[in-house]
């Protein structure tokens, strides 16, 4: 069975502070992908990353970065210089070759970053 | 282009009626999916369609639940009788065929159905 877990139910910061979402996961399969959603306040969810499982190297995509571990099983992702904007609630997910393209997602982490 | 887009973006319903939520995929998506939120949980599997067939409904609580995608279009759900646990926010995604596995499935702003 597959599982995502995101430990971090809700986390607080102040604007232009580092922030690391972390998300742990699960499976058998030797061939997954993970992803990151962001939710913002207007409901839908936003595509932010995707990595499969050959891929460790990390990704920087401006102030986003995403840290790929598989000794760990883990794809954290990190915010620099967080800004208002980047409050939302975000989602980390998975999918895997033997169960088609069906997403399993963590629980998200709620993001408030206060001016 | 427009986006996914779901109808209608909330839906307060008593136990025991019946509800049905549509969801428009991104033109020439074939991928649908349909995924659950419930009381802040994480977003759950229902089913996904490959054009108007049903390729993995393994996700379905039950058989109260009744998707369908007509001319592999848009699809409905439908939820007859409503339960009190059925409350919660549902969403829609779709992919380009052949990309389900790979690429980035788009979602919709989902429906929150509040069961009284």
């Amino acid at each position: 069975a597959q599982k995502v877990t995101q430990a971090q139910t809700e986390i607080s910061v102040v604007e232009k502070e580092d922030v690391t979402l972390d998300c742990v996961y699960e499976t058998r399969d030797t061939t997954y992908y993970l992803f990151w959603y962001k939710q913002p306040p207007s409901g839908e969810l936003v595509f932010l990353i995707r990595r499969n499982s050959f891929d460790e190297q990390n990704e920087i995509s401006g102030r986003y970065s995403w840290n790929f571990q598989k000794s760990t099983s883990s794809f954290n992702f990190t915010i620099t210089a967080s800004q208002v904007v980047d409050s939302a609630v975000y989602f980390c997910a998975l999918s895997v070759y033997t169960r088609g393209s069906r997403l399993t997602f963590g629980e998200g982490t709620q993001l408030t970053v206060n001016p | 282009e427009a986006g996914v887009t779901q109808f209608p973006s909330h839906s307060v319903i008593e136990k025991g009626q019946t509800v049905t939520l549509r969801c428009d995929p991104i033109s020439g998506h074939d991928n649908l999916y349909w995924y659950r939120r419930v009381m802040g949980k994480e977003i759950k599997f229902l089913l996904h369609f490959v054009k108007e067939s049903k390729q993995d409904e393994s996700g379905m609580p039950n058989n109260r639940f009744l998707a369908e995608r007509t001319g592999g279009t848009y699809s409905t759900l439908k939820v007859q009788p409503a339960e009190l646990e059925d409350s919660g926010v549902y969403f829609c995604a779709s992919s380009q065929e052949g990309l389900g596995m790979m690429g980035e499935q788009f979602f919709g702003p989902g429906t929150r159905l509040t069961v009284l």
